[in-house]
């Protein structure tokens, strides 16, 4: 069974910086691209960045580059976005999602995600 | 653009067939997926490619693309389809994705 579990989500000041952890299990960890996505309370759901089954390339959303990365380790099949400058409207849930496990070239399975608030 | 436009709500009567739709430029080359979302859940694909339910989506989901729009219908709503869904595909660089603001679907 896929599982994807998100870690890290705490309350967080402007400017401030913060680490986001997503364990996988389940699948080969090493084969697939890794997504995170994230959603405001009560809004929609916004493609934040992406880390390529390959290790070669990394992506993001516009109203993150320069401030997030993202990264991760095969050997503890996880993946990290580590979160700097944080503003007010970066407060969300934060998802990671598989690309391509069942569905090629589509963002599949889900983690439950985790609540990072930016606030004063 | 990168843009997917959805319609914010939309409403269906019990057991009625209702189509959500997605608007963008991205669509016209690639394919959207689609995704199901309850309160206080994760997302569910529910709809992907030209022609694809993942195992488990009931056959009442089905999609359709012309142009630069995409459709999800639901033949025969019920009850537990109420949710939020929401279109995703990449942009023209095939590298980012884009979702759509999200539909919001009430069965009436």
């Amino acid at each position: 069974e896929v599982q994807l579990v998100e870690s890290g989500g705490v309350v967080v000041q402007p400017g401030g910086s913060l680490r986001l952890s997503c364990a996988a299990s389940g699948f080969n960890f090493h084969d697939y691209t890794i997504h995170w996505v994230r959603q405001p309370p009560g809004k929609g759901l916004e493609w934040v960045s992406l880390f390529s089954w390959d290790g070669d390339s990394t992506y993001y959303a516009d109203s993150v580059k320069g401030r997030f990365t993202i990264s991760r380790d095969n050997s503890k099949n996880s993946v990290y976005l580590q979160m700097n400058r944080l503003r007010p409207e970066d407060t969300a849930l934060y998802y990671c999602a598989t690309e391509g496990v069942v569905v090629p070239a589509t963002i599949d399975y889900w983690g439950q995600g985790t609540l990072v608030t930016v606030s004063s | 653009s990168s843009e997917l436009t959805q319609d914010p709500a939309v409403s269906v009567a019990l057991g009625q067939t209702v189509r959500i739709t997605c608007q963008g430029d991205s669509l016209r080359s690639y394919y959207p997926s689609w995704y199901q979302q309850k309160p206080g859940q994760a997302p569910v694909l529910v709809f992907y490619g030209k022609n694809n339910r993942p195992s488990g989506i009931p056959d009442r989901f089905s999609g359709s693309r012309l142009g630069n729009t995409a459709s999800l219908t639901i033949t025969g709503a019920q009850a537990e389809d109420e949710a939020d869904y929401y279109c995703n595909s990449r942009d023209s660089s095939g590298n980012h994705f884009t979702f759509g603001g999200g539909s919001k679907l009430t069965v009436l």
